[in-house]
């Protein structure tokens, strides 16, 4: 099974700082990979596909990126709705795995 | 819009079964593929199993810790995910959701249903 190692697993951070969130897999994964934002008692949502690429609705202040087996989640400017936990998510083969999650708390 | 519901979640003894249902609307639910992934309490998630479409006949794939226990079914006619759940165990307390591949975007997952919870206990 790919292992997904997610760093660090909780952050604090001030509003308007830029958090970055990582995710390494235990071997090659090409693109395959998702991240999600989940805030408590909710479903979680989609922010990013195929590693960088933004899911509709987004706000631009979220990206993502690859290089390698490790994968960056960005949010360059901390917004007050930013606050949950997140999660990446790789689907390049059978079992899916996801990363053990990222609490971004406020300072 | 496009929107997926479960419901079925319930309190039930280790060893028992329980049916859960996903019933989806705004797109054509034949065309998807379909997920299930479950989080337990206070924890990360964890995905449960996958069902493709009907042209890849309806095949399935499941997590280890659910392999032989759970099975995932749909009825495209009625547009209804399921996960039937037998041998339930403590450690399958959690809330469950479905999801829909989207095939246009990766194969990612979008959107997420509400959840619905399962709790086992004695």
């Amino acid at each position: 099974d790919i292992q997904m190692t997610q760093s660090p697993s909780s952050l604090s951070a001030t509003v308007g700082d830029r958090v970055t969130i990582t995710c390494r897999a235990s071997q090659g994964i090409r693109d395959d990979l998702g991240w999600y934002q989940q805030k408590p008692g909710k479903a979680p949502k989609r922010l990013i596909y195929d590693a960088s690429n933004l899911s509709s609705g987004v706000p631009s202040r979220f990206s993502g990126s690859a290089s390698g087996t490790v994968f960056t989640l960005t949010i360059s400017s901390l917004q007050p709705d930013d606050f949950a936990t997140y999660y990446c998510l790789q689907h390049y083969t059978y079992p899916l795995t996801f990363g053990g999650g990222t609490k971004v708390e406020i300072k | 819009e496009v929107q997926l519901v479960e419901s079925g979640g319930a309190l039930v003894q280790p060893g028992g079964s329980l049916r859960l249902s996903c019933a989806a609307s705004g797109f054509t639910f034949s065309d998807y593929n379909m997920d299930w992934v479950r989080q337990a309490p206070g924890k990360g998630l964890e995905w449960v199993g996958h069902i493709r479409r009907k042209s890849s006949s309806y095949t399935t794939e499941y997590a280890a810790s659910v392999k032989g226990r759970f099975a995932i079914s749909r009825d495209d006619s009625k547009n209804l995910l399921y996960l039937q759940m037998n041998s339930l165990k403590t450690e399958d307390t959690a809330v469950y959701y479905c999801t829909k591949v989207d095939s246009s975007a990766d194969d990612s997952f979008d959107p997420w249903g509400q959840g619905t919870l399962v709790s086992v206990s004695s």
